[in-house]
């Protein structure tokens, strides 16, 4: 069962716009949200995470959005740029364990 | 800071040979450090977790006697893919965790891409 869901599976944006990436979860005891992001043939970088205690939280041009009532959250890139073109995973865990519970991954891509 | 090599990064073998993997954190000790499995367009995929001092704890489905994972010390474990074959051609992903603060979270290595000839 998948622990957290994560849509869409691929999005392609022009340079400049704002993609969106949207997570959800069912766990009630999960606490902590980070995003990563992948470029092809290196591991997950951090990029940006956030705790229920905020509704939003940004880092640069990336910007987390959460909702604990609907328990969603989405990823916000602004002023998107072609070296942004990658994929993202959310993810999502309770604090002090070990588990670290991956979204299926969003394939973004850039156009110039 | 958080950086976590891998090493190496690139590895082919022939059929019926191990290999080792090794996972370093660079700037901070990790007691408990993980190893992904990953195909090609899917998600990371949770083999085990190491951790320093202990045996590591397999998930469903994972062989420890096909992956043999040795947990050193703070800084570094190791993933022995032993007899390998054709299928377990694939990416390898390891992390460390980096506990307490805001980002009690995983970093990751650059991966090891192993190709079983």
């Amino acid at each position: 069962q998948q622990q957290v869901k994560q849509s869409p599976q691929s999005l392609i944006v022009q340079k400049g716009g704002i993609p969106i990436i949207n997570c959800a979860y069912e766990n009630t005891a999960f606490d902590y949200f980070p995003w990563y992001q992948q470029f092809p043939g290196k591991g997950p970088a951090l990029l940006i995470a956030i705790r229920p205690d905020v509704s939003e939280k940004k880092e640069g041009r990336f910007t987390i959005s959460f909702n604990k009532s609907a328990k969603q959250f989405s990823l916000h890139i602004m002023d998107s740029q072609p070296g942004d073109s990658a994929t993202y995973f959310c993810a999502a865990c309770v604090t002090g364990a070990n588990n670290l519970f991956f979204g299926t991954g969003t394939r973004l891509t850039v156009i110039p | 800071g958080a950086v976590v090599s891998q090493h190496p990064s690139r590895v082919i073998c022939k059929s019926g040979t191990s290999v080792k993997i090794e996972c370093r954190s660079l700037d901070f000790q990790a007691t408990t450090m993980f190893w992904y499995r990953q195909f090609p367009k899917q998600s990371l995929m949770l083999m085990a977790t190491s951790n320093e001092g202990s045996k590591a704890t397999y998930e469903q489905g994972v062989e420890k006697d096909k992956f043999l994972i040795n947990h050193a010390s703070l800084t570094l474990s190791t993933l022995t893919v032993t007899s390998a074959h054709p299928e377990d051609s694939s990416f390898y992903i390891c992390s460390a965790r980096l506990a307490g603060g805001y980002y009690d979270t995983q970093y990751f290595g650059p991966g090891t891409r192993l190709t079983v000839l």
